[in-house]
């Protein structure tokens, strides 16, 4: 079983639409749950950090926890042409340093 | 507003050289993290570092690998004997706070690097 799982997509939006991307990871002593963009070719760029159960808004961006189903989202509205990108979904357990990345979901907002 | 930097780029070596990558992390972070990416896979955590110590390393992190802060402001990764398999990006992160569950910890949220591209020959 993979630690974190993302669909690998791609999932192809159209411009103005929102843009649903989700995760689920295994290990159920996780504590911190983070997105991350990643361009072609870029550095992975952090894009929300979550830690409670629920939902938390950052602009455009939101992102929702749930720790008994172990599962992760993140929306995103008015998806823009600039969106497009693999959207890393990272998970760290608690006292730990290392960060666990899924492989991403690629994302196409068609404009 | 304030970034994490790498140099070089991108090295070019051959096999069984040793290579080191540069990275000054944030000024006001106090814990650093070196990942690599292969291309077209996933984002692998090799090595955490504190206080001028290893605070957590992977499996992928062997004796071929360290790392070191050797004055104020850089931290590098070195790579004794290179291999084909070492190509890669190799990303250095920072981060003000430690994790959740540690002494003062928090949110924990890393900052990357533009990262330098390992090419081995």
């Amino acid at each position: 079983q993979k630690e974190v799982e993302q669909n690998s997509g791609p999932l192809s939006v159209p411009e103005g639409a929102i843009a649903s991307l989700n995760c689920t990871y295994s290990d159920r002593v996780s504590q911190s749950f983070f997105w991350y963009r990643q361009y072609s070719g870029k550095s992975p760029e952090l894009i929300m950090s979550i830690y409670s159960n629920g939902d938390k808004e950052d602009g455009r961006f939101t992102a929702q926890l749930n720790k008994a189903s172990q599962y992760v989202s993140l929306l995103i509205r008015d998806s823009q042409p600039s969106d497009s990108a693999t959207y890393l979904c990272a998970v760290k357990r608690t006292g730990g340093f290392k960060t666990i990345f899924g492989a991403g979901t690629r994302l196409f907002v068609k404009a | 507003e304030p970034e994490v930097t790498q140099t070089p780029s991108h090295q070019v070596t051959q096999m069984g050289q040793e290579v080191i990558l540069r990275c000054v992390p944030i000024s006001n972070h106090l814990y650093f993290y070196w990942y690599r990416q292969i291309l077209g896979q996933k984002v692998e955590f090799l090595v955490s570092f504190y206080n001028n110590e290893i605070s957590e390393k992977s499996e992928i992190f062997d004796d071929q690998f360290s790392v070191e802060r050797p004055d104020g402001s850089n931290f590098t990764l070195k790579i004794r004997s290179t291999k084909l398999e070492d190509s890669a990006m190799y990303f250095c992160a920072s981060s003000e706070n430690p994790p959740l569950g540690v002494a003062g910890g928090t949110y924990n949220e890393q900052f990357f690097g533009p990262g330098t591209r390992l090419t081995v020959l």
